[in-house]
Parts: C-alpha cells; sequence; structure tokens
C-alpha cells in the first residue's frame, strides 16, 4: 500500500464552524507533513510530524491544530477559520524526516472553503 | 537560502512535440531535487528525484532530467508529448542536511494541443 489517503474530499465550513482534517498512511513512514495550497501557487509547508512528536510548525495561526494519535494517522483541527484559509490542503508522508532519500508521497488533498 | 525558479508559467506544445521544462536552484550546499506532477484538484506524485550518482534521471511516463550543477539547472524532458500529460509541474529542492523542507518552485502548467 503506497498510498496516502485524506478525508473529506471537499469541506465548507462557516467562520465559527470547528472542523478536522483526516489523513492516514500504511506505509510505515514515520514523518508527516501538513501543506497549504493556495490556487495557482505551490504548496506551502504548515506542520512536521517526526515520530508522532511536532518537530516543525512554520508559524502557523493556532487556528489551525495539528495532531498524530498515531504513525498513522495525521489530524488537523480547524476553528474559527478566515475567508482566506479556504486553500487545499495537503498531507504527506516519508519514511524518516531527515532520510538521505526522502520521498514526500501525497496525499490527494481536501479543498476547504470558509464562509 | 535555498530557492527554485522555474521558467515559464505555461509552456504549450504539440502532441507528438519534445516537452522541455526549465528548472533552476540555488543551494548553497548540496542539493536533492525533485519534479512532481499535479493534475487539477489533486494531491502531487513524484516523477522523478535526484539525490546522488548518475545525473540523467529517469522518471514514470516516459520523462527525465538531467542534473547539471555548473548551471544549476535539473531541467524536465519528454521526447513525445501526450494528451495525458496536461497538468502542473513542480520542481521541488531540499537540503542534505534538513532534508524535510521541500522547497518548490511557482509551478509550470503544460499545456498540450492536439
Amino acid at each position: 500500500d503506497t498510498e496516502v489517503t485524506q478525508t473529506p474530499k471537499h469541506l465548507v465550513m462557516g467562520m465559527t464552524n470547528k472542523k478536522s482534517l483526516k489523513c492516514e498512511q500504511h506505509m510505515g513512514h514515520r514523518a508527516m507533513y501538513w501543506y497549504k495550497q493556495k490556487a495557482k501557487k505551490p504548496p506551502e509547508l504548515m506542520f512536521v510530524y517526526s515520530y508522532e512528536k511536532l518537530s516543525i510548525n512554520e508559524s502557523v495561526p493556532s487556528r489551525f491544530s495539528p495532531e498524530c494519535p498515531n504513525s498513522s494517522l495525521l489530524n488537523l483541527h480547524l476553528h474559527a477559520l478566515q475567508p482566506e484559509d479556504s486553500a487545499l490542503y495537503l498531507c504527506a508522508s516519508s519514511q524518516e524526516r531527515l532520510a538521505v532519500n526522502n520521498e514526500q508521497f501525497f496525499g490527494p488533498g481536501t479543498r476547504l472553503t470558509v464562509l | 537560502a535555498q530557492s527554485v525558479t522555474q521558467l515559464g508559467s505555461h509552456v504549450s506544445v504539440s502532441e507528438g512535440a519534445l516537452v522541455l521544462l526549465r528548472c533552476n536552484y540555488s543551494s548553497s550546499v548540496p542539493p536533492y531535487l525533485f519534479w512532481y506532477v499535479q493534475y487539477p484538484n489533486q494531491g502531487l506524485q513524484l516523477l522523478l528525484k535526484y539525490t546522488t550518482g548518475a545525473t540523467l534521471v529517469k522518471g514514470i511516463n516516459g520523462f527525465e532530467a538531467e542534473f547539471k550543477k555548473s548551471e544549476t539547472s535539473f531541467h524536465l524532458t519528454k521526447p513525445s508529448a501526450h494528451m495525458s500529460d496536461a497538468a502542473e509541474y513542480l520542481c521541488a529542492v531540499s537540503r542534505m542536511d534538513s532534508s524535510y523542507k521541500l522547497i518548490f518552485g511557482s509551478g509550470t502548467r503544460l499545456l498540450v494541443r492536439p
């Protein structure tokens, strides 16, 4: 299984809602990532988890809260988002954070719209 | 600091023609280099990567890229374009000393004319 899955595919939420994005991989990877991608822009790194511990937070606002319950799962909890947070949210995984051949495998993304 | 420049936000070729997508990088340390493809509303798929060793790298779907240190380039080529190649192509660089972080270029949209 060389797949990273993400749910839901699409999400529409109001600015007062609380929602969560879910990412799952069963490749035995120990590093997992959240990226944000705005239209016609490249992905921007948000968070990196290594061995279920948060190792990188790229100065992301606290309305985004990541969680790694186990080595296969990565969540992104959303609360009080702004319309400018509307984007494609991509999850990725790799064998290790500092591996020599650190190929990142990406999921299909969750298209988030904040009204 | 590392950076990636992709020349041409849009490249249009005829079906069967050569595809050439340009990528230049800036890195103070030996880089790892990647090409990803992204179809509309989908995630990224790795086409090929350069880490060490052979400078001509072959990838999936008939694509290849050559690492040229003297030109700080990693251009992507395919001898004959197919309609199914129409997509966004992203070049990325990471560092050997902290390889977790991919720095992406701004992307090139490949259009294939019938």
